[in-house]
């Protein structure tokens, strides 16, 4: 049970693209296409921005997406924007009904 | 309108005990498992634990394996988290958790509460 590793921050200016990775193992993240990434601001509780690797919920702007290769899954945001700036969380399906989180990213907006 | 509802956190001594409840509504409680997850101040979030719709299977974090029991009552929509033996390291803020899509854990939560906060003194 092992936490998923993040960056622990990533930035960018606006209009740009960054990438947040979230590395795992051959047991979690590798295993399966099961990863979900939270967008949280800070006092609010996690939002689910991107589910079973790729899916986006309704009403999360194309904006966000999610990829794997491997052992690790990647979150994408392009066109930047301030109201991105926030904390990101990956979490991975483990196995035997239990989840992962990832350690965490700080993305600031330059 | 998905909505879930946490309550009693608290502060505890060290080694004291403490039931957390969440009720939830805009959805079929039933119908899904449900997980708690927590986050220690400044930190990451960390599972905790989870249980099948039916309430009959039962996950735990090694963390809190033997002192956490997780249980729900389908008739009152309410997801419980009884925490015994706590230690200075359980202090974080509590959230339930809808898990996605299905009635055992296999899915991430799609849909959070606000948190309850438990603070352990020493």
């Amino acid at each position: 049970q092992s936490a998923l590793t993040q960056p622990a921050s990533v930035s960018g200016s606006p209009g740009q693209s960054i990438t947040i990775s979230c590395t795992g193992a051959n047991s979690d993240v590798g295993a399966y296409n099961l990863v979900s990434w939270y967008q949280q601001y800070p006092g609010k509780a996690p939002k689910l921005i991107i589910f079973e690797g790729s899916q986006r919920p309704s009403g999360v702007s194309d904006r966000f997406s999610g990829s794997k290769s491997g052992n690790t899954a990647s979150l994408t945001i392009s066109g930047l924007q301030a109201e991105d700036e926030a904390d990101y969380h990956c979490c991975s399906y483990a196995g035997s009904s239990t989840y992962v989180f990832g350690t965490g990213t700080k993305v600031t907006v330059l | 309108e998905v909505q879930l509802l946490e309550s009693g956190g608290g502060l505890v001594q060290r080694g004291g005990s403490l039931r957390l409840s969440c009720v939830v509504s805009g959805f079929t409680f039933r119908h899904y498992a449900m997980t708690w997850v927590r986050q220690a101040p400044g930190k990451g979030l960390e599972w905790v634990s989870a249980i099948s719709g039916g309430g009959g299977s039962t996950y735990y974090a090694n963390s809190v394996k033997g002192r956490f029991i997780i249980s729900r009552d389908n008739s009152k929509d309410t997801l419980y988290l009884q925490m015994n033996s706590l230690r200075a390291e359980d202090t974080a803020l509590y959230y339930c958790a809808k898990d996605g899509k299905y009635s055992d854990p296999t899915i991430p939560p799609d849909y959070w509460g606000q948190g309850t906060l438990v603070t352990v003194s020493s």
